[in-house]
């Protein structure tokens, strides 16, 4: 039972530097999305995709880059870090609309120093 | 702009009594609300949702409220459990998911 799985768990970048968040998802989902946490301001949705080949922006999308080429996986590209982008990253999965819960990875801790 | 607003940051309830967490919202177009729960180093889990054309759904301790004219949703949780502590969050759904601001609630013995 994987269901949400997000990779690295921790990481530390240096301001500039680019790198990728992983995100896969077992479940068949359609739904994928990328929220950022930060204190006091809760969960914010930076991209979302309905589908393979499907993206869109979120909330707070700036900075960031994303692309669907298969069902499984969403990942999230930060192409220049800033200290801004410091936060906790979490990926969900759903089934497309309607009642459905979305499950949730265990987050991704990122620090740019 | 906000789309929701939980606009208590935190509630600290006796353990036995009931916890009421609020919810507004803007835009009237989401269909479907859902609350989660979140304990710290972890990822938010469901806890209960209710859609645009009911009022009231109840699952054992937990029952969430919508008034739509009102554009409120509620989570009530009777009887709190010191379980219960953790940041709960409300959200709206359409083709996207979008979350409050959080309510951290505390159970005190």
């Amino acid at each position: 039972n994987a269901g949400v799985t997000q990779t690295p768990k921790f990481q530390v970048l240096k301001t500039g530097q680019s790198m990728t968040l992983q995100c896969a998802q077992d479940m068949n989902h359609e739904y994928m999305s990328w929220y950022r946490q930060d204190p006091g301001m809760g969960l914010r949705l930076i991209h979302y995709s309905v589908g393979a080949g499907i993206t869109d922006q979120g909330e707070v999308p700036n900075g960031y880059n994303v692309s669907r080429s298969t069902t499984e996986d969403f990942p999230l590209r930060l192409l220049s870090a800033a200290p801004s982008q410091t936060s906790v990253y979490f990926c969900a999965s759903s089934p497309r609309g309607g009642e459905t819960e979305a499950f949730f990875g265990q987050g991704t801790r990122l620090t740019v120093v | 702009d906000q789309q929701v607003k939980q606009n208590s940051p935190s509630l600290s309830v006796q353990e036995g009594r009931i916890s009421i967490l609020n919810c507004d919202y803007t835009n009237s177009m989401f269909d479907y609300f859902l609350w989660y729960k979140k304990y710290p180093a972890e990822g938010p889990t469901f806890l209960i949702s209710i859609s645009s054309i009911k009022d009231k759904n109840e699952d054992g301790r937990f029952t969430v409220f919508l008034n739509k004219s009102a554009k409120h949703l509620s989570l009530h949780i009777v009887p709190s459990q010191p379980g219960d502590s953790a940041v709960y969050f409300c959200a709206l759904r359409d083709d996207k998911i979008i979350f409050g601001k959080g309510t951290r609630l505390h159970i005190l013995p």
